[in-house]
């Protein structure tokens, strides 16, 4: 059972690349979500799912897409990518069966953008 | 809108130490609180969550927290600091229902030897 991972856990973009960012779970949660951290900042919601299918956006969508094809990923792209995305990005993911659930986070995507 | 403010982005104590990192936070409607930690390029644990049964909360590595409605706060405290205490721990708040979690700006907590 790895819980949440993604891939991959470094990148450096040069600005206007793209790239898509891989969140998995194997814990057959119904929710997921993308944040990204920055210093002084705390952790802000990009955007999430509340199931396959399914995606709303959150605190700071601009800039960003994603995607929900399967229930066990939850893809973040980047269509070119700028100065300002430099960050780390982190998944989460919880059951969605209550409000009370826990969110579960993966180790974290640190991106750079030059 | 709902808000979460940690007060001190920093805090220092001594080994064996009190630990206190203060919560404060906004909101229209009785929310969700919870504490995560987050070692070292690693990705965010859950310590404790407060949903609205017992005020005081206790939670993994001898944390505790205690909801205080007229003082909006939700502050974390732990008796005797450890080395392995050091990190950066975050305060958040859920509005029951939205499954969404709003962050506070984070504190990273040093032991000092």
């Amino acid at each position: 059972n790895a819980g949440v991972t993604q891939t991959p856990k470094f990148r450096v973009l040069k600005t206007g690349q793209s790239m898509t960012l891989l969140c998995a779970q194997d814990m057959n949660h119904e929710y997921m979500y993308w944040y990204r951290q920055d210093p002084g900042m705390g952790l802000r919601l990009i955007h999430y799912s509340v199931g396959e299918g399914t995606t709303a956006k959150g605190e700071v969508p601009d800039g960003y897409n994603v995607s929900r094809l399967k229930k066990q990923n939850f893809l973040l792209g980047l269509e070119s990518a700028a100065p300002s995305q430099t960050s780390v990005y982190f998944c989460a993911s919880s059951p969605g069966q209550a409000s009370t659930d826990t969110q579960y986070f993966g180790p974290g995507t640190r991106l750079t953008v030059l | 809108a709902q808000s979460v403010t940690q007060l001190g982005s920093h805090v220092s104590v001594s080994e064996g130490a009190l630990v206190l990192l203060r919560c404060n936070y906004s909101s229209s409607v009785p929310p969700y609180l919870f504490w995560y930690v987050q070692y070292p390029n690693q990705g965010l644990q859950l310590l404790l969550k407060y949903t609205s049964a017992a005020t005081l909360v206790k939670g993994i590595n001898g944390f505790e927290a205690e909801f205080k409605k007229s003082e909006t706060s939700f502050h974390l405290t732990k008796p005797s600091a450890h080395m392995s205490d050091a990190a950066e721990y975050f305060c958040a708040l859920e509005i029951q229902g939205a499954q969404k979690l709003v962050f506070g700006q984070g504190t990273r907590l040093t032991i000092n030897p």
